[in-house]
């Protein structure tokens, strides 16, 4: 199984500012994910993290107000961009190595969020 | 992918066996049950998943019923740190993406 961290583990933040989260594997992945997990909620899926090339959005989500990069097969970021208090949620990221099918997907601890 | 129906929540007594049921009435033949588990403030963690034979590993065991439309996720010996909200996601061959519904809450008591 993938070990994956994030930083950072929590926020808090003020309105109108941007915070970038990182997410660490430690073994090459050829799949990641980031989601939200709003208070009391499940989870769901912002984006599949593509290596080399832009992130693809799930529906109600967009880029500008998402931007992730994934430079290499290891590590991506996720930036919460012009916060507002709606985006105090959870933020997730997971991976999957590819090597079996069906693959299992694994999840970092999350980066809990506060925006004021 | 197939939409499943869980309990909202429920209760066992440490060292029982707790048994989490879930009904996937329209899963198709190339979709499989996956269980993952999230204990407060952590990540979600994968436990098992199968097709149609029961499977079984270190944490848990997996029964799919013959027509495949429900299955169950046994925990054996359940502990108080099995205390978790359990999610049984369907998910199709060759798709990456996890669809999480709310998953039911079980609660071990001492």
């Amino acid at each position: 199984s993938a070990v994956i961290s994030q930083k950072p583990s929590r926020d808090i933040c003020q309105r109108g500012t941007s915070l970038t989260i990182q997410c660490q594997v430690d073994s090459q992945v050829t799949m990641m994910f980031w989601y939200r997990q709003q208070p009391g909620q499940s989870l769901t899926l912002i984006a599949t993290a593509n290596q080399g090339s832009e992130a693809t959005y799930e529906s109600g989500f967009v880029i500008d107000k998402f931007p992730i990069s994934r430079p290499n097969l290891t590590f991506s970021t996720l930036t919460v961009s012009n916060m507002s208090p709606e985006d105090s949620s959870i933020y997730l990221c997971s991976g999957s190595s590819g090597r079996s099918l069906p693959d299992t997907q694994y999840f970092g601890p999350g980066t809990r969020l506060t925006v004021l | 992918d197939a939409k499943t129906t869980q309990p909202t929540s429920m209760d066992c007594a440490e060292g029982r066996a707790a048994n989490l049921p879930c009904n996937h009435s329209t899963i198709s033949g190339n979709e499989y049950v996956y269980w993952y588990r999230q204990i407060h403030s952590q990540g979600p963690q994968y436990i098992i998943h199968g097709l149609k034979n029961n499977e079984t590993n270190e944490m848990a065991s997996l029964i799919i019923t013959e027509d495949r439309k429900s299955s169950t996720l046994i925990l054996p010996h359940a502990t108080l740190r099995d205390t978790a909200v359990y999610y049984c996601i369907v998910r199709v061959y060759g798709s990456e993406k996890l669809v999480f519904g709310k998953g039911t809450k079980l609660t071990v008591n001492p």
